[in-house]
């Protein structure tokens, strides 16, 4: 299975909500990223939290990281229809550079 | 140039044919990383190189999957003797990460195979 899962699979809210995006692993990490893909592109880098860290915020977006679950969650915050994407979590293990990503959660934002 | 060149953006070839898929990396970046991505679904790791060292190889599917990085910047991924089940989104990634773990990764837009 995946090192990292993120649910929901889907999430469909309005324009102005809250979006909050999860994410569970397996094995000790030793940062773990969150990742945007729009239809048909590729991957932008959004934020990296580290494992001796709690939260990060960078503008809309805030990651928590609870290494004793073995978990994080994505909060965006007042969405707009732009944040429309697939968006994935992504584990750094060891001391090693390999990125392994989850499955991703397909987020729409309504008008 | 300014980001992570792919090309071709798109392939179709008929199955049992070899292809080839390149990446351009951001100069400068020591790490690069292939994935493979299927419609709808994540994304799977096939190689990463960095620098000078034996690249990890781990997640090439079959001996029909390999990848050189010449130079320490271009990188082909060779497909030989295509299958169906190839086809695919293949993303090449680089990063000036050089240890301490992987850092934020800069993905190309991708090479969509399509074998038919």
């Amino acid at each position: 299975s995946q090192q990292g899962e993120e649910d929901p699979q889907a999430l469909s809210i309005q324009e102005g909500e809250n979006a909050t995006m999860n994410c569970s692993y397996k094995t000790s990490i030793n940062n773990l990223q969150w990742y945007r893909q729009n239809s048909g592109r590729g991957l932008v880098h959004l934020i990296l939290i580290r494992s001796n860290e709690r939260e990060k915020h960078s503008g809309r977006l805030r990651v928590t990281l609870d290494t004793s679950k073995k978990s994080s969650s994505l909060l965006i915050t007042a969405s707009r229809a732009a944040d429309t994407a697939s968006y994935f979590c992504a584990t750094g293990r060891g001391g090693g550079n390999k990125l392994t990503f989850g499955t991703g959660t397909q987020l729409k934002v309504e008008l | 140039g300014a980001g992570v060149s792919q090309s071709p953006s798109n392939k179709v070839t008929e199955k049992g044919k070899d292809v080839e898929l390149r990446c351009d990396p951001i100069s400068g970046h020591t790490a690069l990383y292939w994935y493979r991505q299927s419609l709808g679904q994540g994304l799977e790791f096939l190689i990463y190189f960095q620098g000078n060292s034996a690249p990890d190889k781990s997640g090439l599917p079959s001996d029909r999957f390999s990848a050189e990085r010449t130079g320490g910047s271009v990188s082909t991924l060779t497909i030989q003797r295509t299958q169906q089940e190839d086809s695919a989104v293949y993303l090449c990634a680089s990063s000036p990460r050089t240890s301490g773990g992987a850092g934020e990764l800069f993905f190309g837009e991708g090479s969509r195979l399509t074998v038919l």
